[in-house]
């Protein structure tokens, strides 16, 4: 089986620019969350979305936004791009919602703004 | 969710067993313990996850105590590949409050020598 796929796998973009990053979660599962990954700030939850919903989401605000599609694929999208906003931002799927359920992350979109 | 206490850092010989411990002291009984590990540049992987009985897959061992409020990750056979962050995390369950939303710490940096 294929993993967790994200494009692009590198980006840069200017202050002010939006973004938007993609996610292709292992085949059959339906739960795909983002999360963002800084040095100092460590992993952090962005949001999570099953059956094209957001069931969960974290303390960042409304720049950062997301949907999922009905073939589970999902992408996230970041407005008004600050410096601080440079980060890898990873995706991961899960087969469904319960806690027995493992999540498999991709390898990232590592995102630079300059 | 309970919060994980893990080394910053550990060695081990390649070849010899890797031994990573958690501290969960606040889990409580619906709470599972899982493991990832992060080698630079790439997305967290799955290791192996439990509630309370031991638990064995392809790629290690998890001994949790009896009380639960520790647990031990076992690389039987360590080698130069499995250098890689090591992170403990208890996922609680629930619809409403887990999903896909993990709390990552600092984890363990361990570093297998040759």
């Amino acid at each position: 089986k294929a993993g967790v796929t994200q494009t692009p796998r590198y980006l840069i973009k200017t202050r002010g620019q939006q973004v938007t990053l993609s996610c292709s979660p292992i085949s059959g599962h339906r739960s795909v969350s983002w999360y963002q990954q800084t040095p100092g700030q460590g992993l952090q939850f962005l949001f999570e979305y099953f059956s094209e919903t957001q069931r969960n989401k974290g303390n960042f605000p409304g720049r950062f936004s997301g949907r999922q599609f009905s073939n589970s694929r999902s992408e996230m999208n970041v407005s008004t791009l600050e410096l601080g906003d440079s980060a890898l931002y990873l995706c991961a799927s899960s087969a469904n919602r319960v806690v027995q359920s493992p999540l498999h992350f991709g390898n990232g979109t590592r995102l630079t703004v300059t | 969710d309970a919060k994980t206490t893990q080394p910053p850092s550990m060695d081990c010989a390649e070849g010899r067993a890797a031994n990573l411990p958690c501290n969960h002291s606040t889990i409580s009984g619906n709470e599972y313990v899982y493991w990832y590990r992060q080698i630079h540049s790439q997305g967290p992987q799955y290791i192996i996850h439990g509630l309370k009985n031991n638990e064995t897959n392809e790629m290690a061992s998890l001994i949790i105590t009896e009380d639960r409020k520790s647990s031990t990750l076992i690389l039987p056979h360590a080698t130069l590949r499995d250098t890689a962050v090591y992170y403990c995390i208890v996922r609680v369950d629930g619809e409403e409050t887990s999903g896909s939303r993990l709390t990552f710490g600092e984890g363990t940096q361990l570093t297998v020598n040759p």
